[in-house]
């Protein structure tokens, strides 16, 4: 029940095109959905974050669509540049808590 | 955003040895940090969590002895990896947070016992 399930594991986009990236989650009492973005060799950073109570967050590029019946979310980034080539971590936290439960990571390569 | 430092970088170490990593929050105190384990193509594993002057919390699995943790001030935090061996390579990654806000990450170091 503590999991985040991500997927796709890697994942390959034109540039210009649309990257997606989705996780789920089964405990009902997370309340925090952050996304990290990792480039090799350096900590996670993180992107964008949204709370329960609202379906949709945009920062720029990058979109969270959030769907709390069904439990998932996912990140949209548009227009999907080469800088974009990372590995994105989706996490998750219970406000009860102090732990990020993170997913397992979806490596992006976006091709020039 | 929040800054948070780590030194070394990276090392290498002997088998037998022990290493310590630092861990600073730069322009914030943090009341929480937190010490992660990453290995290659994986996702982070939350080791332990800290509060300032206390002692920390492990995560199942974890040698408390092995991996000693301390939280000495708002601002920085140490772990050191006590008679280290091969399997203990990998890459360690911090992260702090002061009650109500973000987590922020470290850049991480490359840890490896040869």
């Amino acid at each position: 029940q503590q999991q985040v399930k991500q997927s796709p594991q890697s994942l390959i986009v034109q540039k210009g095109g649309i990257s997606i990236i989705n996780c789920a989650y089964e405990n009902t009492a997370f309340d925090y959905f952050p996304w990290y973005q990792q480039f090799p060799g350096k900590g996670p950073a993180l992107l964008i974050a949204i709370r329960p109570d609202v379906s949709e967050k945009k920062e720029g590029r990058f979109t969270i669509s959030f769907n709390k019946s069904a439990k998932q979310f996912s990140l949209h980034i548009m227009d999907s540049q080469p800088g974009d080539s990372a590995t994105y971590f989706c996490a998750a936290k219970a406000g009860a808590t102090n732990k990020l439960i993170f997913g397992t990571g979806t490596l992006l390569a976006v091709q020039p | 955003g929040a800054v948070v430092s780590q030194h070394p970088s990276w090392v290498i170490c002997k088998s037998g040895t022990s290493v310590k990593i630092e861990c600073r929050s730069l322009d914030f105190q943090a009341t929480t940090m937190f010490w992660y384990r990453q290995f290659p193509k994986q996702s982070l594993m939350l080791m332990a969590t800290s509060n300032e002057g206390s002692k920390a919390t492990y995560e199942q699995g974890v040698e408390k002895d092995k991996f000693l943790i301390n939280h000495a001030s708002l601002t920085l935090s140490t772990l050191t990896v006590t008679s280290a061996h091969p399997e203990d390579s990998s890459f360690y990654i911090c992260s702090a947070r002061r009650d109500g806000y973000e987590q922020y990450f470290g850049p991480g170091t490359r840890l490896t016992v040869t």
